[in-house]
């Protein structure tokens, strides 16, 4: 069974420091994807990051980073330099190719200023 | 930059009524989904849709439930006596191929009283 598990319900941190929130995942699929949806307050969906599992190197947008252990099936979110304005719930998400998502309950970032 | 849109935005109905969700996938996209998002709760898969079938759906996606692509843009999700626990966000997305990410909507909140 595809699963994903998000074992942090919330998580705080304050401003201009960094955070890691935690994703493991199970499957038995060697080529899949793996994404970060930051969901703010209006509910809208919003793509953070995305992961190929065949890609060895961690994949990064700006002040966001993965880590990415696909031996461990994990695929934990750093955010450096946290801002305000990356307080929402963050919802880690796993894909096989042609497939659907299977999304990870959800943390709740609090960014304190 | 091409988006996913949905409309109504929120849609309020009483138990028992018939609801449509609209969806205007990317206009490039051959797969698109439906997703359902109960307050506090994970995004769950709802249907996914490609060569004008459904290719997958999930238990929730019960007879109450159906989709259709009328006119070749627009992608609806049918909903023929809403009940209480209907009450979500819905969220259409839609992809390339089966191979990118999938790109969602804004969602739309229906509530049912």
């Amino acid at each position: 069974a595809q699963t994903v598990t998000q074992s942090q319900p919330e998580m705080s941190v304050q401003e201009a420091e960094t955070v890691t929130l935690s994703c493991t995942y199970d499957t038995s699929e060697s080529d899949y994807y793996l994404f970060w949806y930051k969901q703010p307050p209006s509910r809208q969906m919003i793509l953070v990051i995305r992961q190929e599992a065949y890609k060895q190197q961690n994949a990064t947008e700006n002040r966001f980073s993965v880590n990415f252990q696909k031996a461990a099936k994990s695929f934990s979110l750093k955010i450096s330099d946290s801002q305000l304005g990356d307080a929402a719930m963050y919802f880690c998400a796993y894909c096989p190719p042609g497939n659907q998502f299977y999304f990870g309950t959800g943390t709740s970032l609090t960014v304190i200023p | 930059e091409p988006e996913v849109t949905q409309t109504p935005s929120h849609q309020v109905t009483q138990m028992g009524q018939e609801v449509i969700l609209r969806c205007v996938p990317i206009s490039n996209h051959l797969y698109f989904y439906w997703y359902r998002q109960i307050l506090g709760q994970k995004v769950e898969f709802l249907v996914s849709f490609y060569n004008n079938e459904i290719s997958e759906k999930s238990e929730i996606f019960d007879d109450q439930f159906s989709v259709e692509r009328p006119d070749g843009s627009n992608f609806t999700l049918k909903i023929r006596s809403t009940k209480l626990e209907d009450s979500a966000m819905y969220f259409c997305a839609s992809r390339e191929t089966a191979y990118n990410e999938q790109f969602f909507g804004p969602g739309t909140r229906l509530t049912v009283l």
